[in-house]
């Protein structure tokens, strides 16, 4: 069975230090990877996704960077944080494109930035 | 870009009633509508999704419909239990920008008992 597997599962962090999220697929190969970005009561914005190991296309980057160092591992960081971008990251994957196939998101990392 | 507006912030209903949520979108274009729960503190689980060959689909006691002219879908739930209680999603994507999931801003469903 596939998993997604998200770390850490929850951050405090000051601003103006570095952030290191990750997420990872097993079960499948060459997934379609996504990061998502949940602010506290809002809706989801979708900052990233890769088809590819080695490739990442931008949506929204928020001061984010995102990269794929293996076809199942997905990272998301930034050197240094902002306050705004507390909030709920969720990963998510495809095998397919989003029309054709199953999307399932990761439980998600809640990070304070204070 | 595509939009997806989602008219409901909060819907209250009692158990056993039918609740029903709004959501229209911008690109004619856009073919694939899914709905998620999210419970609190929790993420997003797929709750039931329609493309757009279809103007109906149901699951157990979800209903989603599709009127491709005024670029409107819904989401009913029927015969509601405290247990639907939650943040409800549509989001909507096309089949040529299909890398892209646009999110409704979301509807705080509670089913009083």
């Amino acid at each position: 069975a596939q998993t997604i597997h998200q770390w850490p599962v929850a951050e405090i962090k000051a601003v103006g230090s570095p952030l290191s999220l990750g997420c990872t697929i097993k079960g499948k190969s060459s997934p379609n990877l996504y990061w998502y970005w949940q602010a506290t009561g809002g809706t989801l914005q979708q900052l990233f996704y890769s088809i590819t190991v080695g490739q990442v296309e931008s949506v929204v980057q928020l001061n984010l960077s995102a990269s794929r160092p293996k076809d199942d591992q997905f990272i998301l960081s930034t050197e240094k944080l902002l306050l705004s971008h507390s909030g709920f990251y969720l990963c998510a994957w495809s095998l397919g494109r989003i029309a054709n196939s199953d999307y399932t998101f990761g439980s998600g990392t809640r990070l304070l930035v204070i | 870009g595509e939009k997806v507006e989602q008219h409901e912030s909060t819907l209250s209903v009692r158990e056993g009633d039918s609740a029903v949520i709004n959501c229209t979108y911008t690109d004619t274009a856009s073919s694939y509508f899914p709905w998620y729960k999210q419970e609190a503190g929790k993420s997003l689980h797929f709750v039931i999704d329609i493309r757009s060959n279809v103007d109906r689909k149901q699951s157990q006691r979800l209903i989603v419909l599709l009127d491709k002219k005024a670029k409107r879908f819904s989401l009913h739930i029927t015969a509601t239990q405290p247990e639907d209680s939650a943040i409800y999603f549509c989001a909507a994507s096309t089949s040529s920008g299909s890398w892209q999931l646009i999110f409704g801003s979301g509807t705080q469903l509670t089913v009083m008992p």
